[in-house]
């Protein structure tokens, strides 16, 4: 059974830093790209950041390209979010997902975590 | 970035009902599609895939359709337990990105 669990959220003071990490387990960590989804109060699902299995690879939402830096250690089955120079609008739920490819069918995040809350705020 | 929006917003509907949810992506996305259904408090949990391949452990009420740039996700025979938010993304961008979500409510 695919499990991913999210850490390391909390309130922290606008400007300053945070680092959330997802375990994962029950699946081939490497071999699957990963994401992180926010939801903050009141809107929808916001997709931050995506790395490729290997981690070669690092994709950014604009709202967040400078600040946040997505990275994995396959060797510790666990993905992290680092987070700098945090802003209220930062403030949301932040989950990890599994990004699976179904060849023709393109991507699709089949696992989530059950997500951890970063709040900013002085 | 490609946009998505979705419709509407919010929707009231009772047990039993046939509801039909939106979403529009700003340029073709061909079929690389997705829909979730998200409940509060808990994560997101993926019904759809590429526009119209439902999930293993989805029931066959749940439907999706369309291509390119105009797609629906529908519910026929509304159960209690599918009130719920449901957002569309798009994964033909690396850049992936949601619709603003649509909140069915009794």
């Amino acid at each position: 059974e695919v499990q991913l669990l999210e850490s390391g959220g909390g309130l922290v003071q606008p400007g300053g830093s945070l680092r959330l990490s997802c375990a994962a387990s029950g699946f081939t960590f490497s071999s699957y790209a990963m994401s992180w989804v926010r939801r903050a109060p009141g809107k929808g699902l916001e997709w931050v950041s995506g790395i490729s299995g290997s981690g070669a690879s690092t994709y950014y939402a604009d709202s967040v390209k400078g600040r946040l830096t997505i990275s994995r250690d396959n060797s510790k089955n666990t993905l992290y979010l680092q987070m700098n120079s945090l802003r209220a609008e930062d403030t949301a739920v932040y989950y990890c997902a599994k990004d699976d490819y179904g060849g023709n069918a393109g991507y699709y995040f089949d696992s989530w975590g059950q997500g951890t809350l970063v709040t900013v705020s002085s | 970035d490609i946009q998505m929006t979705q419709s509407p917003s919010s929707l009231s509907a009772s047990v039993g009902d046939r509801v039909t949810i939106t979403c529009r992506a700003s340029q073709n996305i061909k079929t690389y599609l997705n829909w979730y259904q998200q409940k509060p408090g808990k994560a997101p949990a993926l019904l759809i895939y590429a526009a119209s391949t439902l999930q293993s452990g989805v029931p066959s009420r749940f439907s999706g359709g369309g291509s390119g740039t105009d797609f629906t996700l529908t519910v026929t025979g509304l159960q209690p337990e599918d009130f719920a938010t449901y957002h569309c993304q798009q994964t033909y961008s690396t850049l992936y990105t949601f619709g603003q979500g649509t909140k069915l409510e009794i």
